[in-house]
């Protein structure tokens, strides 16, 4: 079946780094992808997308790239900030599976000053 | 524009006492929509999901239950809460391009 692997967290970084929160995914037909960001006590907020494969997914910064024949969607951002402080989710929605959505198990980020 | 209303926003409710949460949506029809379930410090479990009026499916077996009533209203049901059943729920619905869009969040403590 479907399902939708990101890396263990959580991840601690300083402000001005590099992130890269990596996610792979399984599924049987065409999915799109997203990246969804959670802040504390808050509901998941779509972050950005991609619907086919080479697509690039951007938003505030951070990007991601649909790689068909990697099966991944890496979310990348180039300059970390404290605001960015969250957890963030890969999840994927495959036509084949009607009304389905898998979430990756979210991974949480920190920057410090 | 869509929006997505979700109450109450905090709730402590004593085992075994029953539970009611309601999710509305604004500025759309006939969503597909949602309950899932957030475990502290944990990912999210989809609880149950609903196509249209009346229409309602069920991911995992457990003592809650959802309805339908109108086109935009979703509520999540328990008869007698466990202290298991404590967590952060979320409404969502799904919009055109299948992408899910969430709620505020109901976060509940059963103690």
């Amino acid at each position: 079946g479907d399902s939708v692997t990101q890396m263990e967290g959580p991840v601690t970084l300083s402000e001005e780094a590099f992130l890269t929160i990596n996610c792979t995914y399984t599924a049987t037909g065409y999915p799109s992808l997203f990246w969804y960001v959670q802040y504390p006590g808050e509901g998941l907020q779509l972050l950005l997308k991609a619907t086919k494969a080479d697509d690039k997914g951007s938003n505030k910064g951070f990007e991601a790239t649909y790689r068909k024949e990697t099966t991944s969607f890496h979310l990348e951002k180039g300059s970390v900030q404290v605001s960015d402080s969250a957890v963030y989710f890969c999840a994927l929605s495959d036509l084949n599976t009607g009304n389905q959505f898998y979430f990756g198990t979210g991974t949480s980020l920190t920057v410090i000053p | 524009s869509q929006t997505i209303h979700q109450w109450p926003a905090t709730l402590v409710q004593p085992v075994g006492s029953p539970l009611s949460l309601e999710c509305t949506v604004e500025g759309t029809s006939n969503p597909n929509l949602y309950w899932y379930r957030q475990a502290a410090g944990r990912g999210l479990q989809l609880l149950f999901y609903s196509v249209g009026i009346g229409q309602i499916s069920s991911e995992v077996p457990q003592n809650l239950s959802a309805s339908r009533p109108q086109d935009r209203q979703f509520i999540l049901s328990s008869k007698k809460l466990l202290l298991s059943d404590s967590g952060f729920y979320l409404c969502a619905w799904r919009g055109e391009g299948y992408e899910q869009y969430f709620g505020p969040g109901t976060r509940l403590t059963v103690t």
